[in-house]
């Protein structure tokens, strides 16, 4: 059972652009979870989703940042033109179901630069 | 969620148990602990929970004191892939699922 993918594993974008990261959850799972680590920071949660449903996004800042997780398909962090500011690490983390007592399963991560 | 306290940093010999302790005076009757490690530039790794009994796994053991109040993950014979910073949650079984991380302990295993 492979686990929680994420692609592109480093990404690099100029200011203005926009950065697209993939999450493939762990197989049966169908809660995705994404949070921020900034350099030299903590991990901070972003958004919480279930298929075709955002559940919690209490963790998004409120301009350029959104995230789906579609029907079929990874989920898509998608954060629009980029500051230098948003350069992080970004992991996505899945669970089987929305209970919080199963433990969450983390992705390697995507290290995003903006140049 | 109830808030944790831990040591910023701790030291371990290689092959001796390493006892990492977390405060969370504040946690409520249906409160969980759980314990992750970030090993460096990885994604966090998921480790142990307990709610109130004594908990081990193969990758360690979960002692929470009598009243709650506290905890501590014991790794038994640490190595030095156990170096990581090791993060202490307090969660409500309510909660929507997300994770509040802190600062963590970073633990240093020495040869």
């Amino acid at each position: 059972n492979a686990g929680v993918m994420q692609n592109p594993r480093h990404l690099v974008r100029r200011r203005g652009q926009e950065a697209r990261l993939r999450c493939s959850p762990m197989k049966g799972h169908s809660h995705v979870y994404w949070y921020r680590q900034l350099p030299e920071e903590g991990l901070k949660f972003m958004v919480y989703l279930q298929k075709e449903n955002i559940i919690d996004e209490s963790g998004m800042p409120k301009e350029r940042f959104s995230a789906e997780f579609p029907k079929e398909g990874p989920s898509i962090l998608r954060i629009q033109q980029v500051v230098r500011g948003d350069s992080a690490a970004y992991f996505c983390a899945s669970s089987p179901n929305g209970a919080p007592i199963n433990e969450q399963f983390f992705g390697p991560g995507t290290r995003l630069t903006v140049l | 969620d109830a808030k944790t306290t831990q040591p910023t940093s701790m030291d371990c010999a290689e092959g001796r148990a390493a006892n990492l302790p977390c405060n969370h005076s504040t946690i409520s009757g249906n409160e969980y602990v759980y314990w992750y490690r970030q090993i460096h530039s990885q994604g966090p790794q998921y480790i142990i929970h307990g709610l109130k009994n004594n908990e081990t796994n193969e990758m360690a053991s979960l002692i929470i004191t009598e009243d709650r109040k506290s905890s501590t993950l014991i790794l038994p014979h640490a190595t030095l892939r156990d170096t990581a910073v090791y993060y202490c949650i307090v969660r409500v079984p309510s909660n929507t699922g997300k994770l509040i991380f802190g600062q963590g302990t970073t633990l240093q295993v020495k040869p």
